[in-house]
């Protein structure tokens, strides 16, 4: 089975504009959680999402926002970009999303903000 | 799980020598427990799981974690490190009744020195 695969794997932006990043889970997951990964803070979760529905959603302001598609791809957007969300994130799939599932990260997209 | 402790950020070893990582969790409930490992410029992946049953886990490379439920501990052991085990590994739990949300620790850097 391919792997999860995020688009761009770069991008450079400047502050105030907003941005799109996409994840295609393992073929046959339908949970998609999205982490942003920064030296300071770590893995902060974002969002997860299983069968079009966000299920879970952690501690960040609302310019954070995300969807999921009927064949399970995902996207997430940031709005009004500030410095600090320069970051690596991070996209994650599982079949269920249940507390014993196995999460399968793809590679990430690194967000520069200018 | 309301929070997982790794409390080591670096770890520095020579090569060929025994290595252990700690984590340490708080939680009421009982608890799922996770390591991922990052190598560098690479999304997360699984080493090893504990759900239930023995307390010593075996995962990939050689790895292996021992669940301590009165330590509250999910410590990481290798015998003999490799120059391609430098990466950063990332204690992770979730609790059963869980809404789908891993708690991830801040991550323990692994430095192979020749």
């Amino acid at each position: 089975k391919a792997g999860v695969t995020q688009t761009p794997r770069y991008l450079i932006k400047t502050r105030g504009q907003q941005v799109t990043l996409s994840c295609s889970p393992i073929s046959g997951h339908r949970s998609v959680s999205w982490y942003q990964q920064t030296p300071g803070q770590g893995l902060q979760f974002l969002f997860e999402y299983f069968s079009e529905t966000q299920r879970n959603k952690g501690n960040f302001p609302g310019r954070f926002s995300g969807r999921q598609f009927s064949n399970s791809r995902s996207e997430m957007n940031v709005s009004t970009l500030e410095l600090g969300d320069s970051a690596l994130y991070l996209c994650a799939s599982s079949p269920l999303g249940g507390a014993t599932d196995t999460q399968y990260f793809g590679p990430g997209t690194r967000l520069t903000v200018l | 799980a309301q929070s997982v402790t790794q409390l080591d950020s670096q770890v520095p070893v020579f090569e060929e020598a025994p290595v252990e990582l700690r984590c340490n969790y708080s939680s009421s409930v009982s608890v799922y427990l996770f390591w991922y490992v990052q190598y560098p410029n690479q999304g997360l992946q699984l080493l090893l799981k504990y759900l239930s049953g023995s307390t010593l886990v075996k995962g990939i490379n050689g790895f292996e974690a021992e669940f301590n439920k009165s330590q509250t501990s999910f410590h990481l052991r290798k015998p003999s490190v490799h120059i391609s085990d430098t990466a950063e590994y990332f204690c992770a739990v979730s609790e059963m009744d869980s809404n789908y949300q891993l708690i991830w620790g801040a991550g323990t850097k692994l430095i192979i020195k020749p």
